[in-house]
């Protein structure tokens, strides 16, 4: 059965500083990806990364890279260079099995301090 | 731009109903989700459908059920409406079919209030 753990409810960072969101996940599919969605307080999801299970190198979108460990299962998201407009909710999710299946875990909030 | 459009923003319902929630997407995607969220549980998948027709149990299915019998139109039914459906429902739609790297794309929400 796939599962996503992410084990901080929340997190709090200093304005400019970098932050690592935890997500590790457990699937017996070979092909997989993995993402990060980014709930604001408007409750709109909106995506911000994503990492297949075959890909060679981490992935990254401006300020966003995912540090994809496959051996620990794990799929950190590092956000560099923290601004206000950064604090919301934090999902991890993954796509897999031969159905297109897509879950999420539980969230992490994030607050970045001014 | 990929739309998702669920039916209302907000519901109010009374106990035993039946409650039908709508979703509707204008980017010909295979798959579509239905999930509720709550504080402190994320989201959790009741229901996908990666084709026309087609539907698969997500993780929580109990006291729902689903119903695609056009591509862009995804429904959820709760067939007898109890106070712990009380909950976010978020709908969402992706390409790709099985394929597992697309992302998906989410309609505004529901907030569904059972009395």
């Amino acid at each position: 059965a796939q599962k996503i753990t992410q084990t901080q409810p929340g997190m709090f960072v200093q304005e400019k500083e970098a932050v690592t969101l935890d997500c590790t996940y457990d699937t017996s599919d070979p092909s997989y990806g993995l993402f990060w969605y980014k709930q604001p307080s408007s409750g709109e999801m909106i995506f911000l990364i994503y990492q297949g299970s075959y890909d060679q190198q981490n992935a990254t979108e401006g300020r966003y890279s995912l540090n994809f460990q496959k051996a620990r299962k794990s799929a950190n998201l590092v956000i560099s260079a923290s601004q206000l407009g950064d604090s919301a909710m934090y999902f991890c999710a993954m796509k897999g099995g031969n159905t297109g299946k897509l879950i999420f875990g539980q969230g992490t909030t994030l607050q970045v301090k001014p | 731009d990929v739309k998702v459009t669920q039916s209302s923003r907000y519901l109010v319902k009374r106990t035993g109903e039946k409650v039908f929630l709508e979703c509707v997407q204008d980017m010909d995607h295979e798959n579509m989700f239905w999930y509720r969220q709550d504080p402190g549980l994320g989201l959790r998948l009741i229901y996908f459908s990666y084709d026309v027709k087609m539907k698969e149990k997500g993780d929580i299915p109990e006291g729902y059920s689903v119903s695609r019998e056009k591509k862009e139109r995804f429904s959820l039914i709760l067939e007898s409406a109890s106070t712990n459906q009380t909950s976010m429902y978020l709908c969402a739609s992706s390409s790709g079919g099985t394929g597992v790297n697309t992302e998906a794309f989410f309609g505004q929400g529901t907030r569904l209030t059972v009395v």
